[in-house]
């Protein structure tokens, strides 16, 4: 099964500050990785596929980027709603997996 | 509109069994894969089965094959998830989700299994 590595668990930030959450697969998983947001009260959100590309009505304030094994989601200016957990998840091969999850909380 | 309503949740005895199931509607149900993705309480996401449009092909994790099964009615554009021998490690909030990887997700639906 492919691990993912995700960092770090928790990311104090404030409004306004740009944050990155780094994901890092156990091999090579050809660029397929999803950003996933999820918000307290269990919503879940997809915001970015195929490492890059921004689900439609996304901010474009969220990018992802990376190849190989190491792949990111960056957030340029923070906003209120950005506050909350977010998984990275690779579907290059079954078992999909998610990383263990980054909790945004502010500083 | 994208809209996926699981059900069917609730509290079952260890080694019991339990049915969710998912009613989809705002898109064409069998034209996409379908998933089931589950979250124990204050951990994080895990994988629990893929179906594939016709049916004919399912997937799973080791942590609940041969207990799960998968399945769908295209004519009522709904998804299914047979539990059974249900174990403590298997409680968590339950979601149906379209497609595999995933883009849209249900709001989910809570299993407990305890005596």
């Amino acid at each position: 099964d492919i691990q993912l590595t995700q960092s770090p668990s928790t990311l104090p930030a404030s409004l306004g500050e740009r944050v990155t959450i780094s994901c890092r697969a156990s091999q090579s998983i050809s660029n397929s990785l999803n950003w996933y947001q999820q918000k307290p009260d269990g919503t879940v959100k997809r915001l970015i596929y195929s490492t890059s590309t921004l689900e439609s009505g996304v901010p474009s304030r969220f990018s992802g980027s990376g190849s190989g094994t190491d792949y990111s989601l960056s957030i340029s200016s923070l906003e209120s709603e950005d506050f909350a957990m977010y998984y990275c998840l690779q579907y290059a091969t079954y078992p999909l997996t998610f990383g263990s999850g980054t909790k945004l909380e502010i500083k | 509109e994208v809209q996926l309503v699981e059900s069917g949740g609730g509290l079952v005895q260890p080694g019991r069994s339990l049915k969710l199931s998912c009613a989809a509607s705002g898109f064409t149900f069998s034209n996409y894969y379908m998933a089931w993705v589950r979250q124990a309480p204050k951990k994080g996401l895990e994988w629990v089965a893929t179906i594939s449009t016709s049916g004919s092909r399912t997937y799973y994790p080791d942590s609940v094959k041969g207990r799960f099964t998968i399945s769908r009615d295209n004519a009522k554009s709904s998804l299914y998830l047979q539990m059974n021998s249900l174990k403590s490690e298997d409680t968590a909030t339950y979601y149906c989700a379209r497609h595999d990887p995933p883009d849209y997700w249900g709001q989910g639906v809570m299993v407990t299994v305890s005596s």
